[in-house]
């Protein structure tokens, strides 16, 4: 099976401008979760989606949203962007949703706001 | 609330030297708890997991690690590593707490193996 694919992997934008990450899932999976990723603040939890609904979301603000689609590939989409929203975002897909699921990361998307 | 130390953020090492990753955490609820290795310039990996049953867990690349419910540590170890072994370990932990999932990483420890 392919891995969790993201697009694009490297992306600058600059201060206020919108930004939307993609990513598709391990073939057959119906959860997808995304992770910022920074030096400082290390891995934190974005949001959850399952089979199109979201079901946990992480302490972000609201310029952070996503979305899933029927077949299960999500985008995540930052609004008004800062500087302190570079980083690694990581994509993550699981065939079950709850605490003991396995997750399977992509590569992740480097974004540089400047 | 849930938290997660990796006591050292960096650890050095000779190859074929035994090594040992410490992870502790807090939580006033059932917890489940994970490794996950990243490479550079890629995603997570699980390493291996605890979700019930005995301690001592096994996974892949020779890696293992034991939960220990008294001293709230669940520390990852290799006999034996290899150059290959060099990349950032994570310690997650996940519970249900005030009614919905929480999955908290710890800030990561930097395996560097030398020759």
């Amino acid at each position: 099976k392919a891995g969790v694919t993201q697009t694009p992997r490297y992306l600058i934008k600059t201060r206020g401008q919108q930004v939307t990450l993609s990513c598709s899932p391990i073939s057959g999976h119906r959860s997808v979760s995304w992770y910022q990723q920074t030096p400082g603040q290390g891995l934190q939890f974005l949001f959850e989606y399952f089979s199109e609904t979201q079901r946990n979301k992480g302490n972000f603000p609201g310029r952070f949203s996503g979305r899933q689609f029927s077949n299960s590939r999500s985008e995540m989409n930052v609004s008004t962007l800062e500087l302190g929203d570079s980083a690694l975002y990581l994509c993550a897909s699981s065939s079950l949703a709850g605490v003991e699921k396995t997750q399977y990361f992509g590569p992740g998307t480097r974004l540089l706001v400047l | 609330a849930q938290s997660v130390t990796q006591l050292d953020s960096q650890v050095p090492v000779f190859e074929e030297a035994p090594v040992e990753l410490r992870c502790n955490y807090s939580s006033s609820v059932s917890v489940y708890l994970f490794w996950y290795v990243q490479y550079p310039n890629q995603g997570l990996q699980l390493l291996l997991k605890y979700l019930s049953g005995s301690t001592l867990v096994k996974g892949i690349n020779g890696f293992e690690a034991e939960f220990n419910k008294s001293q709230t540590s669940f520390h990852l170890r290799k006999p034996s590593v290899h150059i290959s072994d060099t990349a950032e370990y994570f310690c997650a932990v996940s519970a249900y707490q005030g009614g919905s999932e929480k999955l908290v990483f710890g800030k990561g420890t930097k395996l560097t193996v030398n020759p």
